[in-house]
């Protein structure tokens, strides 16, 4: 069992280029979310999906897209990197909205 | 609007030491869900415990326990007996009881419990 699996794990981008990060859960969550962790700053919900077809955003969502491709599949586009945007950042799914939250590895992000 | 204070930014313990770490909230919400969370130095995070509002009971679980005060909004926890492996960045989070919503998280305490 899988769980939650991100690609790519490390990325170096040049300010101003764009990448997607992808995530994809197997345990039939509804909800799927991004966050982004930087020192001291803990973890700052992007975006996030409270089911199929849905997308809204969260606490720091400039700069970023997302797509909900299906109910596993939940990515985070960034279409003009840019070096504020260099983190850590982290899928994570729940399969209600009351149960706690599962996460995948993390990708590191390194924006030059 | 909701609010999670871990106020320890960082605590050095030495092995075998009890240790505490604090978490404050802030909620309009009579029912709500508290977390915590350990992301160890690989850098994943790991489920701790849930706990819902109508539940003040303390929890334990091994050398793990949970202090949660509904009058002072905390919801604190406790390692007894300090190991090297509990050495990690622990997050404390809060979520609404009704309704959809997410998940804040605090800020995070680092503990580095020394050999």
């Amino acid at each position: 069992n899988a769980g939650v699996t991100q690609t790519p794990k490390f990325q170096v981008l040049k300010t101003g280029q764009s990448m997607t990060l992808q995530c994809a859960q197997d345990m039939n969550h509804n909800s799927m979310y991004w966050y982004r962790q930087d020192p001291g700053m803990g973890l700052r919900l992007i975006y996030y999906s409270a089911s199929e077809g849905t997308t809204d955003k969260g606490e720091v969502p400039n700069g970023y897209n997302v797509s909900r491709l299906n109910k596993r599949e939940f990515s985070l586009r960034l279409e003009s990197a840019a070096p504020s945007q260099t983190s850590v950042y982290f899928c994570a799914s729940t399969p209600d909205w009351t149960g706690e939250l599962f996460f995948g590895e993390g990708s590191r992000l390194t924006v030059l | 609007a909701q609010k999670v204070t871990q106020a320890q930014t960082e605590i050095s313990v030495v092995e075998k030491e009890d240790v505490t770490l604090d978490c404050v909230y802030e909620t309009r919400d009579t029912t709500y869900y508290l977390f915590w969370y350990k992301q160890p130095p690989s850098g994943e995070l790991v489920f701790l415990i849930r706990r819902n509002s109508f539940d003040e009971q303390n929890e334990i679980s091994g050398r793990y326990s949970w202090n949660f005060q509904k009058s002072t909004s905390s919801f604190n926890f406790t390692i007894t007996a300090s190991q090297v492996v509990d050495s990690a960045v622990y997050f404390c989070a809060l979520r609404r009881h009704s309704g959809y919503s997410t998940l804040t998280f605090g800020k995070g305490t680092m503990l580095l419990v020394s050999p």
